[in-house]
């Protein structure tokens, strides 16, 4: 199973939106709405910011929206404060209980 | 609020063809709760994250199918831990090793049980003679 593909950077000032695209195939995101997105800062382990495609967990600003369309997955980050700089990744349920992540993307806040 | 702490070898490299281990110590709840799958990830320079596997103790063990030969996923009650176990280690197999926790069931509170809702902090194995 293939990594999912992000950009390997994107960049905004803060008060800007950004966002990260994440490319499946059609047997990844194409068929499951299980796609999260993971926060990671420098040094630190990966926090969910989005799960079932579009859900935020309890904390998460509203700042992070998320959405899907075919084979692709989006992040976005509306209002970019400077806490959001980090590493942004993806990752899909690919069936037969196994999961595939993105190569990561990393977010530079201006 | 279940907390995560993961401990492995040190500082002290595998050698090749040897086994890593690793085990991950489960508070805030006990790793017998039905509630959750337990997991492991690990992050390397060149491939960036890979799900390892995921065991539950009603018995449900599933294994990354790339790794499946070489993995084992465990858990000891007694201690609330869950551990992994990798033979025949390469160099490639140098990663931050995490383990997480993700839903077992469906809720409408917190969704498909598709993701890791809680990380730990990782732990940095290197393979090297």
């Amino acid at each position: 199973q293939s990594a999912l593909t992000q950009p390997r950077s994107v960049s905004g000032s803060p008060g800007q939106s950004v966002t990260i695209s994440c490319t499946g195939t059609p047997s990844d995101i194409g068929t499951y709405d299980y796609v999260s997105w993971y926060q990671q800062h420098p040094g630190k382990a990966p926090k969910v910011m989005i799960y079932d495609v579009t859900r935020r967990p309890s904390g998460v600003p509203d700042r992070f929206s998320a959405s899907k369309s075919g084979n692709t997955a989006s992040l976005t980050i509306s209002g970019l404060q400077t806490e959001d700089e980090a590493d942004y990744y993806c990752c899909s349920y690919v069936g037969d209980y196994n999961w595939v992540f993105g190569g990561g993307t990393k977010l530079t806040v201006l | 609020q279940v907390q995560l702490q993961g401990s492995g070898p040190g500082p002290v490299p595998v050698k090749p063809s040897q086994t890593l281990s690793l085990t991950c110590t489960v508070s805030g709840d006990s790793v017998t709760s039905g509630a959750y799958f337990w997991h492991w990830i690990r992050q390397t320079a060149e491939k960036g994250l890979e799900w390892v596997g995921r065991i539950s103790t009603s018995g449900t063990i599933n294994y990354n199918p790339s790794l499946k030969s070489r993995v084992t996923i465990s858990v000891d009650i007694s201690r609330d831990q869950f551990s992994l176990s990798l033979n025949s280690v390469t160099a490639a197999d140098t990663a931050v090793y995490y383990c997480a926790k993700g839903p077992r069931f469906y809720y409408p509170s917190s969704g498909y049980p598709f993701y890791f809702d809680d990380w730990a902090q990782g732990t940095l194995v290197s393979v090297s003679s």
